[in-house]
């Protein structure tokens, strides 16, 4: 069963609009971190914004803010005042505290274009 | 920010042989290190979990004998497609984790991929 749930395949943004990045997530761990990245053509992975699940309030960081759900397991990637340069592919991601290892897995990803 | 190299960035072989793929951490040391693997226009899909000093993780499916990882030491990761073969083309990613953090995302940080190609 996929744990990473990001329903939005391809998502198009008229520069310097607003734009939500959709991801769910489904784990039965009581702790647990949700995090974004951005991975240009280049294809390096930029990290973008994190959220604990025992985080009392959404991550922001720069024009990145997470709209963590918990209870309906969602963690939404805002991006405000879109930019030409981002224009990506975005991955939510989860990472899972086993109890010999930690693992971390990627959402499908969600491709930005951003339109001047 | 903390520096995660991949050596090589590319590389082209010949279906049979064996290629070793390098991660090092330059400024910190790593005690988790994970390998992905990544399709085009796909989402990167975790291979295998590498402790330092101890045997890797595999995830389901991932053949150990095919790709061997060593973590021999804290700054340093090596996945060996071993026999590789034309469906073993692919973007391989490492990613190397600092410290005793294990929540806190931002202390892993990832390389900058190596593209395999397998004739």
């Amino acid at each position: 069963a996929q744990k990473i749930t990001q329903t939005q395949p391809g998502m198009f943004v008229q520069e310097k609009e607003a734009v939500t990045l959709d991801c769910t997530y489904d784990t039965s761990d009581p702790s647990y971190g949700l995090f974004w990245y951005k991975q240009p053509s280049s294809g390096e992975m930029i990290f973008l914004i994190y959220q604990g699940s025992y985080d009392q309030q959404n991550a922001t960081e720069g024009r990145y803010s997470l709209n963590f759900q918990k209870a309906r397991k969602s963690a939404n990637l805002v991006i405000s005042a879109s930019q030409l340069g981002d224009s990506a592919m975005y991955f939510c991601a989860m990472r899972e505290v086993k109890t010999s290892y930690d693992k971390v897995i990627f959402g499908p990803g969600t491709s930005l274009s951003v339109i001047p | 920010g903390a520096v995660v190299s991949q050596h090589p960035s590319r590389v082209i072989c010949k279906s049979g042989t064996s290629v070793k793929i390098e991660c090092r951490s330059l400024d910190f040391q790593a005690t988790t290190m994970f390998w992905y693997r990544q399709f085009p226009k796909q989402s990167l899909m975790l291979m295998a979990t590498s402790n330092e000093g101890s045997k890797a993780t595999y995830e389901q499916g991932v053949e150990k004998d095919k790709f061997l990882i060593n973590h021999a030491s804290l700054t340093l990761s090596t996945l060996t497609v071993t026999s590789a073969h034309p469906e073993d083309s692919s973007f391989y990613i490492c990613s190397a984790e600092r410290g005793a953090g294990r929540l806190r995302a931002y202390e892993q940080y990832f390389g900058p991929g190596t593209r395999l190609t397998v004739t």
